[in-house]
C-alpha cells in the first residue's frame, strides 16, 4: 500500500522568493512520482512526473522536483515564484496501477 | 473539442432529485475515475474504470451509481444525495491506472 504526506498545508512567500513544497511517502512497491497543480475554479493538471532515471525532474512553469529514494521524498522547487504560481499543488505516489494523493499544499505568493 | 470534458459545470438539487453527471474524454485513454473533492479534505479516489469495467469502489455510499459505456464515456448518476455530498467532483483519464491522470474541470455540486 502506498501513502503520501504532504507536510505543509500552506505556505505563502513573496514573489520573486524561491519555495520549497515538501512531500514524503512510502510504498512497498516500485512506484511513480507526481506533482499537479490545481487552479481556482479548475481540475488537476500535471506539473511534473518521475518514472525513472535522472532524479531530478524538470516540470512546467519553472517548477522542478527531486526524488530522494533514501528519504522517501519528492520535493518541489522554483527559485523564483510569481503571483500567478497561487493555487493548489498535489503530490501522487503511483503503484501497482493505483495512484494515491496528497492532501495538497496551497501556495501564497505575496506581491 | 480535446481533452477532457466535464458536464454540467454546476449543479444545484435537492435531496430528492435524481441527477447525472457525464465526463467525456477524446484522448484515446483506457482509464477513467471519478474523484470528490470537499473543501478542507484531501481529494477522495471513488471510481475506477479500466477498459469500461470497474476496478476499485471506495466504499462509495450506493446513492452514487458510475456507468462507463465506453472507454471514452463515464457518468455518475445521483440520487437521494445528502447536504454532505456538496463538493468538486472530479473526473480524470489516464493511458493505464496508475499513469499520469488528465483531469476535466470538475462539476460543482451542492445539495440543498
Amino acid at each position: 500500500a502506498q501513502s503520501v504526506t504532504q507536510l505543509d498545508s500552506q505556505v505563502p512567500v513573496f514573489e520573486e522568493a524561491p519555495v520549497e513544497l515538501r512531500c514524503n511517502y512510502s510504498s512497498s512497491v516500485s512506484v511513480y512520482l507526481f506533482w499537479y497543480v490545481q487552479y481556482p475554479n479548475q481540475g488537476l493538471q500535471l506539473l511534473l512526473k518521475y518514472l525513472s532515471g535522472s532524479t531530478l525532474v524538470k516540470g512546467i512553469n519553472g517548477f522542478e522536483a527531486e526524488f530522494n529514494k533514501s528519504q522517501t521524498s519528492f520535493h518541489l522547487r522554483k527559485p523564483s515564484v510569481h503571483i500567478s504560481d497561487t493555487a493548489e499543488y498535489f503530490c501522487a505516489v503511483a503503484g501497482g496501477f493505483k495512484t494515491i494523493f496528497g492532501a495538497g499544499t496551497r501556495l501564497f505568493v505575496k506581491a | 473539442e480535446t481533452g477532457v470534458t466535464q458536464t454540467p459545470r454546476h449543479l444545484v438539487m435537492g435531496m430528492t432529485n435524481k441527477k447525472s453527471l457525464k465526463c467525456e474524454q477524446h484522448l484515446g485513454h483506457n482509464a477513467m475515475y471519478w474523484y470528490k473533492q470537499s473543501a478542507k479534505k484531501p481529494l477522495e479516489l471513488m471510481f475506477v474504470y479500466n477498459f469500461k469495467e470497474q476496478t476499485e469502489n471506495n466504499s462509495v455510499p450506493s446513492r452514487f451509481s458510475p456507468e462507463c459505456p465506453n472507454s471514452s464515456h463515464l457518468f455518475l448518476h445521483l440520487h437521494t444525495l445528502q447536504p454532505e455530498d456538496s463538493a468538486l467532483y472530479l473526473c480524470a483519464s489516464s493511458p493505464i491506472p496508475g499513469d499520469e491522470q488528465f483531469f476535466g474541470p470538475g462539476t460543482r455540486l451542492t445539495v440543498l
